[in-house]
Protein backbone atom coordinates (compact mmCIF):
# COMPACT_ATOMS: atom_id res chain seq x y z
CA UNK A 1 0.00 0.00 0.00
CA UNK A 2 0.86 3.05 -1.04
CA UNK A 3 2.48 6.21 1.32
CA UNK A 4 -0.66 8.50 2.26
CA UNK A 5 0.46 11.84 -0.16
CA UNK A 6 0.97 15.11 1.48
CA UNK A 7 2.26 18.47 0.25
CA UNK A 8 5.96 18.35 -0.37
CA UNK A 9 6.19 21.61 1.11
CA UNK A 10 4.07 24.28 2.85
CA UNK A 11 4.56 27.73 4.20
CA UNK A 12 3.32 30.77 5.54
CA UNK A 13 4.51 34.03 7.61
CA UNK A 14 4.68 34.50 11.30
CA UNK A 15 1.41 34.61 12.47
CA UNK A 16 -0.49 32.99 9.46
CA UNK A 17 -2.11 30.07 9.46
CA UNK A 18 -2.04 27.04 7.46
CA UNK A 19 -3.20 23.86 6.91
CA UNK A 20 -1.20 20.74 5.98
CA UNK A 21 -3.74 17.93 4.04
CA UNK A 22 -2.76 14.07 4.27
CA UNK A 23 -5.24 11.84 1.36
CA UNK A 24 -5.30 8.28 2.03
CA UNK A 25 -8.37 5.95 0.69
CA UNK A 26 -11.36 4.07 1.90
CA UNK A 27 -8.84 1.55 3.55
CA UNK A 28 -7.09 4.04 5.93
CA UNK A 29 -7.91 7.38 6.71
CA UNK A 30 -11.63 6.74 5.51
CA UNK A 31 -12.39 3.81 8.05
CA UNK A 32 -10.69 5.01 10.99
CA UNK A 33 -10.89 7.83 13.21
CA UNK A 34 -7.23 6.74 14.26
CA UNK A 35 -5.36 9.39 12.48
CA UNK A 36 -2.17 10.84 14.41
CA UNK A 37 0.36 13.62 13.21
CA UNK A 38 3.74 13.70 14.05
CA UNK A 39 6.33 17.10 13.98
CA UNK A 40 9.91 16.26 13.15
CA UNK A 41 12.52 18.59 14.00
CA UNK A 42 15.75 16.62 11.49
CA UNK A 43 18.06 15.31 14.10
CA UNK A 44 15.72 14.93 16.64
CA UNK A 45 12.86 12.26 17.74
CA UNK A 46 9.65 12.96 16.08
CA UNK A 47 7.08 14.70 18.56
CA UNK A 48 3.56 13.71 18.50
CA UNK A 49 1.49 16.47 18.11
CA UNK A 50 -2.44 15.24 17.22
CA UNK A 51 -4.07 11.61 17.44
CA UNK A 52 -7.17 10.15 17.42
CA UNK A 53 -7.79 12.63 14.64
CA UNK A 54 -7.77 16.12 16.53
CA UNK A 55 -6.57 15.40 20.29
CA UNK A 56 -3.72 16.60 21.49
CA UNK A 57 -1.66 15.47 23.72
CA UNK A 58 -1.13 17.02 27.23
CA UNK A 59 1.43 19.66 26.19
CA UNK A 60 0.90 20.41 22.72
CA UNK A 61 0.15 23.95 21.89
CA UNK A 62 -3.96 24.64 21.14
CA UNK A 63 -2.53 26.27 17.87
CA UNK A 64 -2.22 22.72 16.23
CA UNK A 65 -6.01 20.91 15.33
CA UNK A 66 -6.67 18.02 13.34
CA UNK A 67 -9.77 17.55 11.39
CA UNK A 68 -10.57 14.83 9.05
CA UNK A 69 -13.44 14.42 6.07
CA UNK A 70 -13.51 11.34 3.77
CA UNK A 71 -10.49 9.43 3.07
CA UNK A 72 -8.28 13.34 3.77
CA UNK A 73 -7.67 14.34 7.57
CA UNK A 74 -5.97 17.81 7.78
CA UNK A 75 -3.38 19.72 10.28
CA UNK A 76 -4.23 23.40 10.88
CA UNK A 77 -1.38 24.98 12.59
CA UNK A 78 -2.50 28.68 13.71
CA UNK A 79 -0.58 32.02 14.28
CA UNK A 80 2.79 30.28 12.44
CA UNK A 81 6.27 30.77 15.11
CA UNK A 82 9.04 30.40 13.99
CA UNK A 83 9.68 27.25 16.20
CA UNK A 84 7.13 25.24 13.61
CA UNK A 85 9.46 25.17 11.12
CA UNK A 86 9.43 21.31 10.51
CA UNK A 87 8.61 18.21 8.54
CA UNK A 88 5.12 16.99 9.57
CA UNK A 89 3.90 13.53 8.99
CA UNK A 90 0.44 12.37 9.19
CA UNK A 91 0.05 8.47 9.85
CA UNK A 92 -3.38 6.32 9.98
CA UNK A 93 -4.46 2.87 10.97
CA UNK A 94 -5.14 0.76 8.15
CA UNK A 95 -6.40 -2.47 9.16
CA UNK A 96 -5.45 -5.86 10.49
CA UNK A 97 -2.94 -6.72 7.20
CA UNK A 98 -1.04 -3.10 6.38
CA UNK A 99 -1.93 -2.00 9.84
CA UNK A 100 0.03 1.49 10.22
CA UNK A 101 0.78 3.55 7.31
CA UNK A 102 2.62 7.22 7.08
CA UNK A 103 2.62 9.91 4.58
CA UNK A 104 5.71 11.34 2.35
CA UNK A 105 5.76 14.33 4.96
CA UNK A 106 5.15 18.13 4.88
CA UNK A 107 7.98 20.33 4.72
CA UNK A 108 6.73 23.66 6.67
CA UNK A 109 8.75 26.94 5.91
CA UNK A 110 7.93 30.26 8.02
CA UNK A 111 9.14 33.04 6.14
CA UNK B 1 9.75 10.00 32.90
CA UNK B 2 9.77 7.58 29.18
CA UNK B 3 12.50 7.25 27.32
CA UNK B 4 13.47 5.29 24.86
CA UNK B 5 16.86 4.67 23.07
CA UNK B 6 18.01 2.79 19.88
CA UNK B 7 21.25 0.64 19.71
CA UNK B 8 23.08 -1.00 17.05
CA UNK B 9 25.72 -1.52 14.62
CA UNK B 10 25.95 1.86 12.73
CA UNK B 11 27.41 0.11 8.92
CA UNK B 12 26.73 -3.34 8.34
CA UNK B 13 27.76 -5.06 4.56
CA UNK B 14 25.09 -6.24 2.47
CA UNK B 15 23.69 -9.12 3.04
CA UNK B 16 24.23 -9.70 6.76
CA UNK B 17 21.64 -9.31 8.91
CA UNK B 18 21.17 -6.14 11.40
CA UNK B 19 20.30 -6.43 14.41
CA UNK B 20 18.79 -3.37 16.48
CA UNK B 21 17.60 -2.96 20.17
CA UNK B 22 15.73 -0.65 22.02
CA UNK B 23 16.12 -0.29 25.73
CA UNK B 24 12.96 1.75 27.03
CA UNK B 25 12.24 2.86 31.07
CA UNK B 26 9.54 4.75 32.08
CA UNK B 27 6.71 2.04 31.35
CA UNK B 28 5.85 -1.64 31.42
CA UNK B 29 5.62 -3.56 28.21
CA UNK B 30 3.44 -5.59 30.20
CA UNK B 31 0.67 -2.90 30.44
CA UNK B 32 -2.57 -3.90 28.40
CA UNK B 33 -2.83 -1.57 25.25
CA UNK B 34 1.06 -0.64 25.33
CA UNK B 35 3.38 -1.85 22.20
CA UNK B 36 6.70 -0.92 20.97
CA UNK B 37 7.26 -0.34 17.06
CA UNK B 38 10.43 0.27 15.12
CA UNK B 39 9.87 3.01 12.16
CA UNK B 40 12.74 4.32 9.82
CA UNK B 41 13.60 7.06 7.84
CA UNK B 42 16.26 6.96 4.46
CA UNK B 43 18.06 9.93 3.87
CA UNK B 44 15.89 13.13 2.83
CA UNK B 45 12.86 10.84 2.59
CA UNK B 46 9.72 9.94 4.89
CA UNK B 47 9.25 7.81 7.58
CA UNK B 48 8.22 3.95 6.84
CA UNK B 49 6.60 2.18 9.42
CA UNK B 50 8.75 -1.56 9.67
CA UNK B 51 6.98 -3.17 12.69
CA UNK B 52 5.73 -3.50 16.16
CA UNK B 53 5.03 -6.03 19.28
CA UNK B 54 2.03 -5.57 21.75
CA UNK B 55 2.04 -6.67 25.66
CA UNK B 56 0.21 -10.02 24.58
CA UNK B 57 3.19 -10.34 22.24
CA UNK B 58 1.00 -10.33 19.12
CA UNK B 59 3.32 -8.70 16.55
CA UNK B 60 2.84 -6.74 13.44
CA UNK B 61 4.61 -6.15 10.32
CA UNK B 62 5.16 -4.02 7.14
CA UNK B 63 3.82 -6.29 4.49
CA UNK B 64 6.30 -5.15 2.24
CA UNK B 65 8.89 -6.58 4.87
CA UNK B 66 7.39 -9.09 6.69
CA UNK B 67 9.72 -11.52 5.32
CA UNK B 68 12.71 -9.94 6.28
CA UNK B 69 11.39 -8.85 10.07
CA UNK B 70 11.33 -10.41 13.03
CA UNK B 71 10.83 -8.10 16.35
CA UNK B 72 10.86 -9.78 20.15
CA UNK B 73 10.69 -8.71 23.05
CA UNK B 74 12.81 -9.22 26.76
CA UNK B 75 10.14 -7.81 29.27
CA UNK B 76 12.57 -8.13 31.96
CA UNK B 77 15.21 -6.13 30.27
CA UNK B 78 12.45 -3.48 28.57
CA UNK B 79 14.13 -4.07 24.99
CA UNK B 80 12.61 -4.66 22.10
CA UNK B 81 14.54 -6.54 19.32
CA UNK B 82 14.11 -5.99 15.75
CA UNK B 83 16.71 -8.15 12.83
CA UNK B 84 16.21 -7.39 9.30
CA UNK B 85 17.68 -10.00 7.09
CA UNK B 86 19.18 -9.63 4.14
CA UNK B 87 20.25 -5.85 4.47
CA UNK B 88 20.82 -4.04 1.10
CA UNK B 89 22.32 -0.49 0.47
CA UNK B 90 18.63 0.98 0.33
CA UNK B 91 17.71 0.09 3.90
CA UNK B 92 20.79 2.84 5.05
CA UNK B 93 18.25 4.94 7.28
CA UNK B 94 18.27 5.81 10.47
CA UNK B 95 15.89 3.45 12.53
CA UNK B 96 13.49 4.87 15.36
CA UNK B 97 11.92 2.83 17.86
CA UNK B 98 8.75 4.43 19.59
CA UNK B 99 5.98 3.23 22.24
CA UNK B 100 3.04 2.97 20.71
CA UNK B 101 -0.04 3.54 23.21
CA UNK B 102 -3.76 3.46 21.37
CA UNK B 103 -2.42 3.62 17.55
CA UNK B 104 -0.35 6.56 18.20
CA UNK B 105 3.19 6.58 18.90
CA UNK B 106 3.20 9.01 21.91
CA UNK B 107 7.04 8.46 22.89
CA UNK B 108 9.94 7.98 20.27
CA UNK B 109 13.93 7.77 20.51
CA UNK B 110 16.63 9.61 19.06
CA UNK B 111 17.00 7.06 16.39
CA UNK B 112 19.57 5.22 15.09
CA UNK B 113 21.92 5.82 12.13
CA UNK B 114 22.71 2.54 9.68
CA UNK B 115 24.90 2.39 6.79
CA UNK B 116 24.56 -0.38 4.49
CA UNK B 117 27.95 -0.73 2.60
CA UNK B 118 30.53 -2.73 1.48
Amino acid sequence: QSALTQPASVSGSPGQSITISCTGSGSDIGSYALVSWYQHHPGKAPKLIIFDVSQRPSGVSNRFSGSKSGNTASLTISGLQAEDEADYYCCSYAGTSTYVIFGGGTKVTVL
Amino acid sequence: QITLKESGPTLVKPTQTLTLTCTFSGFSLSTSGVGVGWIRQPPGKALEWLALIYWDDDERYSPSLKSRLTITEDTSKNQVVLTMTNMDPVDTATYFCARMYGYRYDYWGQGTLVTVSS
